[in-house]
């Protein structure tokens, strides 16, 4: 079973953009899946933010603003979830997912983001 | 507009099996693409998927849950039931069923229930 790698916490100030990585396993190319964004918020079940595979096959979630973006970093075979002019209430849980051909759908451990 | 429930016991005691119910409107099961699955977070941790079925009763499982789950359908009733056996005190979580829509090779869990926590202890 693939596992994705987030870093455990975030942080930026409201304004600024926030820039949250979900890493692959080596065996396992970013360039070739999807990859599918969630935020939780404590309390809540997680929403489904948005998908990014390549820039002109991407998706956004319903309701969900414009300043959520994503984009792939192919020599770090990483995941991006990029969330520009940071507001307060941006503060929460971010989960990636992907779901290899072949292989079981995983998410990744998630990536506490804290707006200073 | 689409809603998931879920629901069952909330405390199981270990060894026992664990059935939990997803409840839900605003879609049909039998309508291509269109899949229910199960996801869990115990407390403080990552979500975890445990199971997915599809319309066309496609089932698929998380390898290292397999041995214990079994997911199934009610189109009539829409109803998705889960169970789990030989529950541990590491089951212990929130358990959410999720509405999964699979088109043009996009698969995502667009719209989730609530979630019901489900402890397991003696």
């Amino acid at each position: 079973q693939p596992v994705l790698t987030q870093p455990p916490s975030s942080s930026a100030s409201p304004g600024e953009s926030a820039r949250l990585t979900c890493t692959l396993p080596s065996d396992i190319n970013v360039g070739s899946y999807n990859i599918y964004w969630y935020q939780q918020k404590p309390g809540s079940p997680p929403r489904y933010l948005l998908y990014y595979y390549s820039d002109s096959d991407k998706g956004q979630g319903s309701g969900v603003p414009s300043r959520f973006s994503g984009s792939k970093d192919a020599s770090a075979n990483t995941g991006i979830l990029l969330i520009s002019g940071l507001q307060s209430e941006d503060e929460a849980d971010y989960y990636c997912m992907i779901w290899p051909s072949n292989a079981p759908l995983v998410f990744g451990g998630g990536t506490k983001l804290t707006v200073l | 507009q689409i809603t998931l429930k879920e629901s069952g016991p909330t405390l199981v005691k270990p060894t026992q099996t664990l059935t939990l119910t997803c409840t839900f409107s605003g879609f049909s099961l039998s309508t291509s693409g269109v899949g229910v699955g199960w996801i869990r977070q115990p407390p403080g941790k990552a979500l975890e998927w445990l199971a997915l079925i599809y319309w066309n009763d496609d089932k698929r499982y998380s390898p290292s849950l397999k041995s214990r789950l079994t997911i199934t359908k009610d189109t009539s009733k829409n109803q998705v039931v889960l169970t789990m056996t030989n529950m541990d005190p590491v089951d212990t979580a929130t358990y959410y069923c999720a509405h999964m829509s699979t088109i043009f090779g996009v698969a995502h869990f667009d719209y989730w229930g609530q979630g019901t926590l489900v402890t397991v202890s003696s």
